[in-house]
């Protein structure tokens, strides 16, 4: 069974902090890594994708990927409260499929 | 605008009925997915088709049938064999190019009643 494990939270984190959310995969033939935010009766909408190891800045984001440890982490800085959301990681499988772990629910507290 | 849509919006089910969610694309994507979301847990793959006239089931297919007649139209029944349906449904496309993830529609919320 291919799991996407997350750090399950709830992570609480005053406004202007830095945010870590952290993933771990176990399908080593995954490629490609998603982080979405689903706000509370949303859909999920993607922030972040990344495919190759290291980091991958897009604004306040930044994506870690470590194949080698099958690790995927999200950093927010500077945390708004509009980041209050629950957090979920992906991972690809065959077909396209995405595994999507349990989500981590982050607060940011004004 | 291009997008994905669910309807209805909400949906309350009797016991031992059949209800068919509706997923709609206008992105010319080929592959779609149905997944399963219950509270406080993360999305489980139903069913999902990569081409018109096939369909492949996933994880928890059981108590749940398809079709893809067109493509863009995937269409979800949920049957009286599926025991405990109250949850937050969500279809899902993607292009060719996995880099750009899936798009999600709106989301259908199911409640038995």
């Amino acid at each position: 069974q291919k799991e996407v494990e997350q750090n399950s939270g709830p992570l609480s984190v005053p406004e202007g902090a830095i945010a870590s959310l952290n993933c771990t995969y176990s399908d080593r033939g995954s490629q490609s890594f998603f982080w979405y935010r689903q706000y509370s009766g949303k859909s999920p909408e993607l922030i972040m994708s990344i495919y190759s190891n290291g980091d991958k800045e897009d604004g306040r984001f930044t994506a870690q990927l470590n194949k080698a440890s099958q690790y995927v982490s999200l950093l927010i800085r500077d945390s708004q409260p509009s980041d209050s959301a629950t957090y979920l990681c992906a991972a690809s499988g065959s077909a396209r499929q995405l595994t999507f772990g349990s989500g981590t629910q982050l607060t940011v507290l004004p | 605008d291009g997008g994905i849509t669910q309807s209805p919006k909400y949906l309350f089910r009797k016991e031992g009925q059949n209800v068919t969610l509706s997923c709609e694309q206008n992105l010319n994507h080929d592959a779609m997915y149905w997944y399963r979301q219950d509270p406080g847990q993360g999305l489980r793959l139903i069913y999902y088709s990569q081409i018109v006239n096939d369909f492949q089931k996933g994880d928890i297919a059981e108590g749940y049938s398809v079709s893809r007649e067109k493509k863009e139209s995937f269409p979800l029944t949920v049957t009286s064999a599926q025991k405990n349906p109250t949850a937050f449904y969500l279809c899902a496309s993607i292009s060719s190019d996995i880099y750009y993830g899936y798009t999600f529609g709106s989301g259908t919320r199911l409640t038995v009643v």
